[in-house]
């Protein structure tokens, strides 16, 4: 157990949809990482928020936006969903820049 | 500049056998190797990193082989357990920018008993 935690496990949902995925980070992380994992492009950076602040952005659609809150944890809101938005989505938190410990994901389907 | 490539894409290995899987980088601001281990199901898991300071590090039957000149490292898993089957995935970062991982496009690896 990696100390992320991450809800819903699972989300099955209709094209032109938007969810919330949230994200709780490890006890003292101040850095919450989301990343997307698909067959076809792997493991692939979103964005990273710091303290409440955004720090990175990745391959991230515009359709997706994220925040953190000032207890740290964090939600990825995905909008005007698309089938091949279907994936599993991981945060990742860490203390240090490199060291990132990854939640159990949630496994979004779009139908 | 960006990516990191990862061979194989597959792997069987005997139990007992050394698994080795290879990673290549072009960006040389990359001052940061990890490898990640995920089981079906799970998140991807931090298993052992290397930093270009050094050569090799080793912890417990992984290794970590780095080649900063060819810009490549690898990752030897001595004596191979059914409980080593998994995907595993090579990361590179830059300690400049901000920690986010470019991650390789992953290798399954199976270990027969």
């Amino acid at each position: 157990d990696s100390g992320v935690t991450q809800t819903p496990k699972h989300l099955i949902t209709a094209t032109g949809q938007r969810v919330t995925l949230r994200c709780s980070p490890r006890s003292g992380d101040l850095s919450v990482y989301w990343y997307q994992q698909s067959l076809d492009q792997g493991l692939q950076f979103l964005i990273q928020y710091y303290n409440g602040e955004e720090r990175a952005k990745g391959n991230i659609l515009e359709r997706f936006s994220a925040q953190q809150f000032p207890d740290l944890h964090s939600e990825l809101n995905l909008s005007s969903l698309e089938l091949g938005d279907s994936a599993l989505y991981f945060c990742a938190s860490s203390l240090y820049p490199d060291t990132q410990y990854f939640g159990p994901g949630t496994r979004l389907t779009v139908l | 500049q960006q990516q990191v490539k990862q061979s194989p894409q597959s792997l069987i290995v005997q139990k007992g056998g050394i698994s080795i899987i290879n990673c290549a980088y072009e960006n040389t601001a990359f001052d940061y190797f990890p490898w990640y281990q995920q089981f079906p199901g799970k998140g991807p898991a931090l298993l052992i990193a290397i930093r270009p300071d050094v050569s090799e590090k080793k912890e417990g039957r992984f290794t970590i082989s780095f080649n900063k000149s060819a810009k490549q490292f690898s990752l030897h898993i001595m004596d191979s357990q059914p409980g080593d089957s998994a995907t595993y995935f090579c990361a590179a970062s830059s300690s400049g920018n901000t920690g986010k991982l470019i991650f390789g496009q992953g290798t399954t690896l199976q270990v027969k008993p």
